[in-house]
């Protein structure tokens, strides 16, 4: 298994600034990705972090808002840009070494925009 | 598109009885399916990993069940502690698609 480090836990965070969230995991993974979790729902896919390249972002979710680093195997970081209240969510790291192989997950940073 | 639902939505209970968490999902073509659990505010936690070409998997007091021809997999919680207590997830991988599907989640509380 894999030990996922997610800094910060949590921030309060004003309207119109940014906060960077940062994925740190034990060891080398080849899959990582970002999801938001908005109050009572379920997980939503932001994107795939790629290492070395642009990040793949699903449907509804653009590079300007939330820019996306991986530059190593291990560590990635998530940009939330521009903050509005409803960007009030927990956002959680994913890593997996491949399609078929178990998936784990951060602890999540609560961010509550102001 | 893949369509995860989970049934109940929340569940109480008492601490001891044995319980059966259901999860449907729309379309059978899936390289796998995972549980998870989650408490309040905090990440998720894997439970198990069921393979397509498996039928379960058993871990502790936990048993997954998957019939990928259905559509369906049931979680399988013995003899249920307060600390069980958590909302359980279920997400299914497709085939050809880089992501999971997650459901909606079942709120578990057991009493004690």
């Amino acid at each position: 298994s894999a030990v996922i480090s997610q800094k910060p836990s949590r921030d309060i965070c004003q309207r119109g600034t940014s906060l960077t969230i940062q994925c740190q995991v034990d060891s080398q993974v080849t899959m990582m990705f970002w999801y938001r979790q908005q109050p009572g729902q379920s997980l939503t896919l932001i994107a795939t972090a790629n290492q070395g390249s642009e990040a793949t972002y699903e449907s509804g979710f653009v590079i300007d808002k939330f820019p996306i680093s991986r530059p190593n195997l291990t560590f990635s970081t998530l940009t939330v840009s521009n903050m509005s209240p409803e960007d009030s969510s927990i956002y959680l790291c994913s890593v997996q070494q491949g399609l078929n192989t178990e998936a784990f997950f951060g602890q999540g940073t609560r961010l509550t925009v102001v | 598109k893949q369509e995860v639902t989970q049934i109940p939505a929340a569940l109480s209970v008492p601490e001891g009885e044995n319980l059966v968490l259901n999860c449907s999902f729309t379309d059978s073509a899936i390289y796998n399916l995972q549980w998870f659990r989650q408490d309040p505010g905090k990440g998720l936690t894997s439970l198990l990993l069921i393979q397509s070409s498996q039928r379960e998997q058993t871990s502790g007091r936990l048993n997954a069940s998957l019939d990928k021809s259905s559509g369906r997999s049931t979680l399988y919680i013995a003899a249920s502690q307060p600390g069980d207590s958590a909302t359980y997830l279920c997400a299914v991988r497709p085939y050809n698609f880089n992501k999971f599907y997650f459901g909606s989640g079942t709120k578990l509380n057991v009493k004690p």
